[in-house]
């Protein structure tokens, strides 16, 4: 089975310019998390989605970030204005369904700079 | 507020010795605790986690992690580390709530090891 599957790996960006990530999930898994990781520190929640429902946003930065997943499944990460603030791993992960007791599985992140 | 700190930030083995991670955590009753460990460019892989019963749990790749209610601590060790092992292990926390998806992670511990 496919793993959790993340593009770009790397991404370069000016700071002002937006950018986006992608995240594909393990099949069949309903429950979707962004985390952030910056140098140095463990990885902090963004955002979890439910299927399409994004259940809990409270971390995320709503005035220049936003998420979708569309259909459940593929989700998307965007900033729009990026600040050097945000370089930083992104990093998503897949549960079967809400609960820490299912485990999470990650991807392999992107890497975003911000120049 | 659920916390987790990692007291060594840094660790260096030689290979074939034993090793200890540090890892302690703030709940107010007893909590799922997860270790994961990344490697370079990589996203998180799970080694082992504690929900209950035996608090002494095995995991992947030889690791296991003993559970101390009374110390808040949830220790990982491996008996005889293998160069493979170099790698950052991150400890996490979430509470036992089905309608809770959120693990707090702590800030990391880098393992390297000697020839």
């Amino acid at each position: 089975e496919a793993g959790v599957v993340q593009s770009p790996r790397y991404k370069i960006i000016e700071k002002k310019q937006p950018v986006a990530f992608w995240c594909n999930p393990i099949s069949g898994h309903n429950t979707l998390y962004w985390y952030r990781q910056n140098l140095g520190q463990g990885p902090e929640l963004l955002i979890r989605y439910e299927n399409e429902e994004a259940v809990d946003d409270s971390q995320l930065p709503k005035d220049r970030f936003s998420a979708e997943r569309l259909k459940g499944v593929d989700s998307t990460l965007k900033i729009q204005p990026a600040e050097l603030g945000d370089s930083a791993v992104y990093l998503c992960a897949s549960s079967p369904r809400t609960g820490v007791g299912y485990g999470y599985t990650f991807g392999s992140g992107t890497r975003l700079t911000v120049v | 507020a659920q916390s987790v700190t990692q007291p060594d930030i840094h660790i260096t083995v030689s290979e074939g010795a034993s090793l200890e991670l540090r890892c302690n955590y703030s709940y107010g009753a007893t909590p799922y605790l997860f270790w994961y460990v990344q490697s370079p460019g990589q996203g998180l892989q799970l080694l082992l986690k504690y929900f209950s019963g035996d608090t002494l749990v095995q995991g992947i790749k030889g690791f296991e992690a003993e559970f101390k209610r009374s110390q808040s601590s949830f220790n990982l060790r491996k008996p005889s580390v293998h160069w493979s092992d170099a790698a950052e292990y991150f400890c996490a926390v979430g509470a036992p709530n089905t309608n809770a998806g959120k693990s707090t992670f702590g800030d990391g511990t880098t393992l390297t090891v000697k020839p």
